[in-house]
């Protein structure tokens, strides 16, 4: 069982630049979202999906999308970098259930881009 | 709208108490979470409480809760050295099957353990 993983773990871009990472869990969950981290203010929702084939914006959406074609599968897509999007990325998924340990979000490792 | 608020540093030494405080808007959360990112790391859950208690003791860690203040802490017992990390606080605002399990986090604290 890996849990969440993503790709890459680091990325340098220059702005104008597109990229995307993906994250994939192996734990059916059927719950996926998309933060990132800057230090200072935890951490962000940028999208969430809450099914195969579904997507919704969160709290920071602009400048990326997503798509969840596979149930283990969610991607996020930089169509022209710019150098505010330079953050830690951090993918995690969760199953259905009532709030609480039900609810657990389980984590990736993070993807850390630099957009110059 | 949702808000999650915290110190961002706490420094203690090795043996002593951690105590991490985490204040929240949202009157209306259900439960709320602590979570642990090490060095280089995704967060993992530490623990959560559900509002209607006041305190959850889990081996040496204490939550406590007051929700007329909105008030939640976060007590580490005999703080060792790898316990060093940042601690984020988070809850689920309007619990419920239409929130999807998003979550709103804090700052994070950065929790430093000296020998």
């Amino acid at each position: 069982n890996a849990g969440v993983t993503q790709t890459p773990k680091f990325r340098v871009l220059k702005t104008g630049q597109s990229m995307t990472l993906l994250c994939a869990q192996d734990m059916n969950h059927e719950y996926m979202y998309w933060y990132r981290q800057d230090p200072g203010m935890g951490l962000r929702l940028i999208h969430y999906s809450v099914g195969e084939g579904t997507t919704a914006k969160g709290e920071v959406p602009d400048g990326y999308n997503v798509s969840r074609l596979k149930k283990q599968n969610f991607l996020l897509g930089l169509e022209s970098a710019a150098p505010s999007q330079t953050s830690v990325y951090f993918c995690a998924s969760s199953p259905i259930g009532l709030a609480g340990a039900g609810n657990e979000q389980f984590f990736g490792p993070g993807t850390r881009l630099t957009v110059l | 709208g949702e808000d999650v608020e915290q110190s961002l540093f706490l420094s203690v030494r090795e043996g002593d108490s951690s105590v991490i405080n985490c204040t929240y808007t949202d009157s209306s959360s259900t439960y709320l979470y602590w979570y642990k990112q090490e060095p280089g790391a995704g967060l993992q859950l530490l623990t959560y409480i559900f509002s209607n208690m006041d305190m959850k003791q889990d081996q040496r860690l204490t939550v406590l809760l007051n929700k007329k203040d909105k008030h939640l802490s976060l007590r580490i017992a005999d703080t060792q050295t790898g316990d060093s990390a940042i601690y984020f606080c988070a809850e689920i605002p309007n619990a419920g099957g239409t929130s999807y399990g998003k979550l709103t986090f804090g700052q994070g604290t950065i929790l430093t353990v000296h020998p």
